[in-house]
């Protein structure tokens, strides 16, 4: 079955940088691309960007340019969201989605990691 | 990007069905047929119940149901039951690989 197991909760200070991780299985990993959501406490999804697994390439929502990188292992079918100048307001939940290209929807989520940003 | 626009809150008694909407642009939800709709419970990550506007996931229950006019998209849930209550959110594709998120709606069952 498909999984989505990302890395674990995270405390960071107002302008570092962190680094989460989405290790995928049972699927071809190049086969779908990777998307990222941010969901504040309280607060609903917002769409941060996506990646193709096969050529690296990336696209980023306005709001997290310049902030955010994504990038992907093949050789271990893991994905990477790495955020950087962390404000508190950064303080989030930070899902990998697997999204299906045809239909442009994403079918599987990891199950979150929570990123708290805390002088 | 900008988010589509969900009403924060919808309602209905066990058995009834509810009607959920969400606004977008020409620039999303009207030029696409890439709507997808999504539930999540408290704590746990989203889960897909509608994509493509209509088309249901296999184990999505038949009481679930996604149509779209010009701008505007809709998810109608029928016969309630308590396990619907939930948050639920709309997307659409964007263009240029984009997604948007609507901003949710909390459903409750009475």
């Amino acid at each position: 079955q498909v999984q989505l197991v990302q890395s674990g909760a995270e405390v960071k200070k107002p302008g570092a940088s962190v680094k989460v991780s989405c290790k995928t299985s049972g699927y071809t990993f190049s086969n779908y691309d990777m998307n990222w959501v941010r969901q504040a406490t309280g607060q609903g999804l917002e769409w941060m960007g996506w990646m193709n697994p096969t050529s690296g390439h990336t696209g980023y929502a306005q709001k997290f340019q310049g902030r955010v990188t994504m990038t992907r292992d093949s050789s271990i079918d893991t994905a990477y969201m790495e955020l950087s100048s962390l404000k508190s307001d950064d303080t989030a939940v930070f899902y990998c989605a697997r999204r299906v290209r045809d239909g442009d929807y994403i079918d599987h989520w990891g199950q979150g990691t929570l990123v708290t940003v805390s002088s | 990007q900008s988010a589509l626009t969900q009403p924060p809150s919808a309602s209905g008694s066990p058995g009834q069905s509810v009607t959920i909407s969400c606004t977008g642009t020409s620039s999303d939800v009207g030029n696409y047929n890439y709507v997808s709709w999504y539930q999540q419970h408290p704590g746990k990550a989203p889960k897909l119940m509608i994509y493509e506007v209509n088309k249901r996931p296999s184990g999505v229950p038949d009481r679930f149901s996604g149509s779209k006019s010009g701008n505007t998209a809709s998810l109608t849930v029928s016969g309630l039951q308590a396990e619907d209550e939930a948050d639920y959110y709309c997307s659409s594709y964007a263009g240029r690989n984009n997604l948007a998120f609507g901003g949710g709606t909390k459903l409750t069952v009475l």
